[in-house]
């Protein structure tokens, strides 16, 4: 089983449409990572957060710590969010430390 | 400010010889590491730098190997290529490794 696991895998969505991406995790975290990754590879760091919710234009995100669960909801969805949304975790313990734990991915199109 | 540079974006290698990918963070940033993304195995740690110092470092064999230089730029280096080694090598710098994280474009490598 991954340490991260995120759903769905695939999601379709019609413009305009409210958007959620669910990340479970079964680690120690001292931070949980939100990144969208284009075709042609290049990664964006959208959210660092440890608690609570955090938004940024369109888009929100909210980690439940007890629960080991985040998600990332897309209000108002448009065909440019069509990426790969990944979450990543930093493992708690052994002092700061860029060993990010990632999901596999979920892959969303936004259709006009 | 300038972003992650990654160089080159790509290189076609033949299986047996080595290759080194370079990394220069974002000024100031001291904490550099590396990330190996396939279709198969998703995003994978590799290693992590600060102040030219290897930190920490994934499951891989010591065929991939790194350092980091007094300006913080650092290199990976993958010597023996097998064909399994085809990947996009991302690296991503950060202050210290407790802040978010700034991702280069990537390296494309093609091992033949």
């Amino acid at each position: 089983k991954n340490e991260v696991e995120q759903s769905p895998q695939n999601l379709t969505a019609q413009e305009g449409e409210f958007i959620t991406i669910n990340c479970s995790y079964s680690v120690g975290i001292s931070a949980l990572h939100w990144l969208q990754q284009h075709p042609g590879g290049g990664i964006v760091s959208l959210f660092m957060l440890s608690s609570g919710k955090k938004k940024h234009g369109r888009l929100i995100a909210t980690i439940n710590i007890q629960e080991k669960h985040s998600s990332l909801h897309i209000t108002a969805s448009h065909p440019r969010d069509s990426a790969v949304y990944i979450c990543a975790v930093s493992p708690s313990g052994g002092g700061a430390t860029n060993k990010l734990i990632f999901g596999t991915g979920t892959l969303l199109a936004v259709q006009p | 400010k300038a972003g992650v540079t990654q160089t080159p974006r790509y290189l076609i290698k033949t299986r047996g010889q080595q290759v080194t990918l370079s990394c220069s963070p974002i000024s100031g940033h001291r904490s550099v590491s590396w990330y190996q993304q396939t279709p198969g195995q998703g995003l994978q740690f590799l290693f992590e730098y600060f102040s030219e110092t290897q930190r920490n470092k994934g499951n891989f064999p010591g065929r991939f190997s790194g350092r980091q230089f007094s300006n913080s730029r650092s290199e990976m280096n993958v010597s023996t290529l097998e064909l399994g080694d085809s990947a996009l090598y991302l690296c991503a710098s950060s202050f210290d490794g407790s802040y978010g994280y700034t991702f280069g474009s990537g390296t494309r490598l093609t091992v033949v």
